[in-house]
């Protein structure tokens, strides 16, 4: 069966430092991933989107940046987190297009 | 551009009883589905129930069922005989061109 995993689940970082946070996906070949981000109280807001390696969609521009190094690997990075970028942050995958998207257990995102 | 509205931030009910949650939405696009997730109070964001856009039939998953109006562009979720383990957000979501579209979700509560 297919599985993802995200981490880390809780993070604290002061205004100004980098990020990176990491998803993988097992069980599965050439899923769609993607990286959305959930504002306290809010739905969720699709960040990034890939259907391949090297094959990046920005839905938003922003002070982050999304890499697939590996099929399965989706990292999401920012060079100088901002007070702004705190909130929660998901990780799903999808078989294709239309399929629901599966999603991890999240990484709530703290700037201080 | 791709919308979803959910016009009820909160709703509540008595357990063993029957919920309706509102989702209207609007796309371009002629080939589209529809989803509602669950997010309890851990966030993992959990599907409940998908409807192909193509199909009239409404989709029904166990004591969940949806009410799908295609030319209003309404769907609407009904949980029947309300469980305390349904409390959660409930969000609506709409996949057309490849993105995934949420509402600003509806926090469900089940009054014992």
């Amino acid at each position: 069966s297919q599985t993802i995993h995200q981490w880390p689940a809780t993070l604290v970082q002061p205004v100004g430092s980098p990020l990176s946070l990491e998803c993988t996906v097992e069980g599965t070949s050439n899923p769609n991933l993607y990286w959305y981000r959930q504002a306290a109280g809010r739905g969720l807001q699709l960040l990034f989107y890939s259907i391949g390696i090297d094959q990046i969609s920005s839905e938003v521009p922003q002070n982050l940046s999304a890499s697939r190094p590996q099929d399965r690997q989706f990292i999401l990075s920012s060079k100088k987190l901002l007070l702004s970028d705190s909130g929660f942050y998901l990780c799903a995958w999808s078989s294709v297009y239309n399929q629901p998207q599966h999603f991890g257990d999240g990484t709530r995102l703290s700037i201080l | 551009a791709q919308t979803v509205t959910q016009s009820q931030p909160e709703m509540s009910v008595q357990e063993a009883e029957t919920v309706t949650l509102s989702c209207t939405y609007d796309t371009s696009e002629s080939d589209y589905y529809l989803f509602w997730y669950k997010q309890p109070p851990s966030r993992q964001m959990i599907l409940v129930i998908r409807q192909e856009a193509y199909k009239q039939q409404n989709a029904t998953e166990n004591r969940f069922s949806v009410n799908f109006q295609k030319a209003a562009k309404s769907f609407s979720l009904k949980i029947s005989d309300s469980q305390l383990g349904d409390a959660a957000m409930y969000f609506c979501a709409l996949e057309g061109a490849q993105k995934l579209v949420f509402g600003q979700g509806t926090r469900l509560t089940i009054n014992p």
